[in-house]
């Protein structure tokens, strides 16, 4: 596509409950990438995607959090048994690495606003 | 993790006026980047300079590089009110792919 689309765009659930966050990277970018906004903050790293595999999990904060890609193309994050402390904007971004390590260029999708009550 | 930092946290400034950013950071870095932050919106890559560049320009923004102090900074000149957003820096330790990013500085251009 001509964008990175994530969806839901805004998603409001109860404490407890599962929830999963689509992205749709730029087509033929071949890392992508999951970060976290709380209100006000910065970006928090979660993941990262390297085709289909997941070289770096570092950053997800619980087991409660999980993600995968097929395809080399769309990724879901899932995040269960939510807590109150999961509300926030989850980023995703693509970029084609054409400039190799030197130089990732990231392209972010509008974000999922997600609302554990 | 966290590596840069953004200095004000906060800015506002007349339109017309020039606006100025830092960002420091704590390892080494292959490149420094700078992105924009509409409110309620997805991040925008504005410039790039690599570890070896000390300069740079595009259009109405300066980037400047000094890897001896681990800083950089972002200067808007002829600010206008649609350039009031938050502005965060980002960089890449040698190894890795993913970017860190700092917390950002929120610029308010008022008309």
């Amino acid at each position: 596509g001509a964008g990175v689309s994530q969806s839901p765009s805004n998603k409001v659930t109860e404490k407890g409950k599962d929830v999963e966050l689509r992205c749709d990277p730029i087509s033929g970018h071949t890392a992508l990438y999951w970060y976290r906004q709380r209100l006000g903050q910065g970006l928090e790293f979660l993941i990262y995607f390297q085709g289909n595999s997941a070289p770096d999990k570092s950053g997800l904060p619980s087991d409660r959090f999980s993600a995968e890609r097929t395809g080399e193309s769309v990724s879901t994050l899932t995040i269960q048994r939510t807590q109150q402390e999961d509300s926030a904007v989850y980023l995703c971004a693509s970029s084609s690495l054409d400039r190799g390590p030197g130089a990732n260029v990231l392209t972010f999708g509008a974000g999922s606003r997600l609302t554990v009550l | 993790s966290q590596q840069g930092e953004e200095d004000p946290q906060a800015l506002s400034i007349q339109e017309g006026e020039n606006a100025t950013m830092n960002c420091s950071y704590k390892t080494s870095i292959n490149n420094l980047q700078w992105y924009r932050q509409n409110s309620g919106r997805g991040l925008v890559h504005l410039i790039l300079i690599r570890s070896n560049e000390r300069e740079k320009h595009s259009g109405r923004l300066r980037v400047t590089l000094d890897t001896s102090k681990k800083s950089s900074s972002l200067l808007i000149t002829a600010s206008r009110a649609a350039d009031t957003a938050s502005y965060f820096c980002a960089t890449d330790e040698n190894s890795g792919y993913a970017l860190n990013f700092g917390k950002g500085t929120s610029l308010l251009v008022t008309p």
